[in-house]
């Protein structure tokens, strides 16, 4: 069964520093996502992407986020500037459509942690 | 603003036997609702999606109903089994772009 790759599946970082996570959606999914979870909290939505724009963001998707679609197969996340309050588990997911319908298909997550 | 509302937030019970997971949403104004399964170190696997114009989905031993008007959803799982531990999730779509709100989920423990 097709899946979504999400790599790494754990990054340490120092606060301050950029990091980029990646993800490989399922390959005829048009719609992608990025949703993250802090540890002990619910799952937050924070941006999704189709047709290689932006399409929505959560008021925690600031400045210091960005997506990009560099290919025909990756969807990345990047932080520029990591906090503290970054460390979460990121989960990449992707859809065929938006439909009422459709599913949406998670990755494994990155586990990214701030120090 | 939608609330998304789970009770229990954790389950434990003997396997074989029949039991119920709640949802509950603060607006009944949803596109769709899913409920997920989260095992540890993997990610969400979406196990049935009901649409707002729909009353109940099945799959397997899997049951999920929605009560769009009281805002509520509930997952039936059937003679569960050990496998069936993990936290369940649900979430809803407040429009067609896939902005999921989600619940704290429950965590289910299924004993031999």
């Amino acid at each position: 069964e097709p899946e979504v790759t999400q790599t790494p599946s754990h990054q340490v970082t120092q606060m301050g520093q950029e990091v980029i996570l990646r993800c490989v959606p399922i390959s005829n999914h048009l719609y992608f996502y990025w949703y993250r979870q802090i540890l002990g909290q619910k799952v937050e939505f924070l941006v999704s992407f189709y047709n290689n724009e932006i399409s929505e963001k959560s008021e925690i998707f600031d400045d210091q986020f960005s997506v990009e679609r560099p290919d025909g197969s990756n969807f990345t996340l990047k932080i520029r500037s990591t906090k503290l309050e970054d460390s979460a588990m990121y989960f990449c997911a992707s859809s065929m459509s938006s439909s009422a319908v459709e599913k949406l298909f998670f990755g494994s997550g990155t586990q990214l942690s701030v120090l | 603003k939608q609330e998304v509302t789970q009770i229990p937030a954790a389950l434990s019970v003997p396997e074989g036997e029949n039991l119920v997971l709640n949802c509950s949403f603060t607006d009944s104004a949803i596109y769709n609702l899913q409920w997920f399964r989260q095992d540890p170190g993997k990610g969400l696997t979406s196990l049935l999606l009901i649409q707002s114009s729909q009353r109940e989905q099945t799959s397997g031993r899997l049951n999920a109903s929605l009560d769009k008007s009281s805002g509520r959803s509930t997952l039936y799982i059937a003679a569960s089994q050990p496998g069936d531990s993990a936290t369940y999730l649900c979430a809803v779509s407040r429009a067609s772009n896939y902005q999921l709100i989600w619940g704290a989920g429950t965590k289910l423990i299924i004993k031999p």
